[in-house]
């Protein structure tokens, strides 16, 4: 989707490695979320931003840790993954409507 | 608390038939809700969205959702299935935080 950039698109981890997974808008919205989708359960939130320096958490935020340094980029860290973190994960935007990027499918070994 | 009920996490018709894609929310003030499409290895599409404005809501690919409040539904609907509408559908609540609360998703096959 334009505007919401997301990177990589696929990574494969082996348990206990670290990784960051990117988004980075070009929209200046205030408000940025992290979503992990898993089949048959939807979109879960993770963790969320409504302004650059606060980050808030979401229903699952447990094994990650975001970062929210300009108004641009929001980062989701993985510090030591787990295969329970296998997943395909969504970066969105939000101004008056959600904006999704195209995802990130994440391996874990 | 918001929440979305998707009844139904596969749904088969035949193209040309009526497609018919269940949403119940639950929430303690007016709601904003949504419906989002997925196609196979990509990220979510909006379809429609119902902001309190008109209780019947036209999205894109001709789909379709009606406000009920006395059911708490919010059910998609597109009148002519074709092959291209085969795709995961997603009905998401907006929670008073801002946050989409989604639903568990409906698998749509249309059949030829």
């Amino acid at each position: 989707n334009a505007g919401v950039t997301q990177t990589p698109k696929f990574q494969v981890l082996k348990t206990g490695q670290s990784m960051t997974l990117q988004c980075a808008q070009d929209m200046n919205h205030n408000s940025m979320y992290w979503y992990r989708q898993d089949p048959g359960m939807g979109l879960r939130l993770i963790y969320y931003s409504a302004s650059e320096g606060t980050t808030d958490k979401g229903e699952v935020p447990n094994g990650y840790n975001v970062s929210r340094l300009n108004k641009r980029e929001f980062s989701l860290r993985l510090e030591s993954a787990a295969p329970s973190q296998t997943s395909v994960y969504f970066c969105a935007v939000r101004e008056s409507l959600f904006h999704f990027g195209n995802g990130t499918r994440l391996t874990v070994t | 608390a918001q929440s979305v009920t998707q009844l139904g996490s596969h749904v088969s018709v035949s193209e040309g038939a009526l497609v018919l894609l269940r949403c119940n929310y639950s929430s303690s003030v007016p709601p904003y809700l949504f419906w989002y499409v997925q196609y196979p290895n990509q990220g979510l599409q909006l379809l429609l969205k119902y902001t309190s404005a008109a209780t019947l809501v036209k999205g894109i690919n001709g789909f379709e959702a009606e406000f009920k409040k006395s059911e708490t539904s919010f059910h998609l609907t597109k009148p002519s299935a074709h092959m291209s509408d085969a795709a995961e559908y997603f009905c998401a609540v907006e929670t008073g935080a801002n946050n989409l609360f989604f639903g568990t998703g409906t698998r749509l096959t249309v059949i030829p």
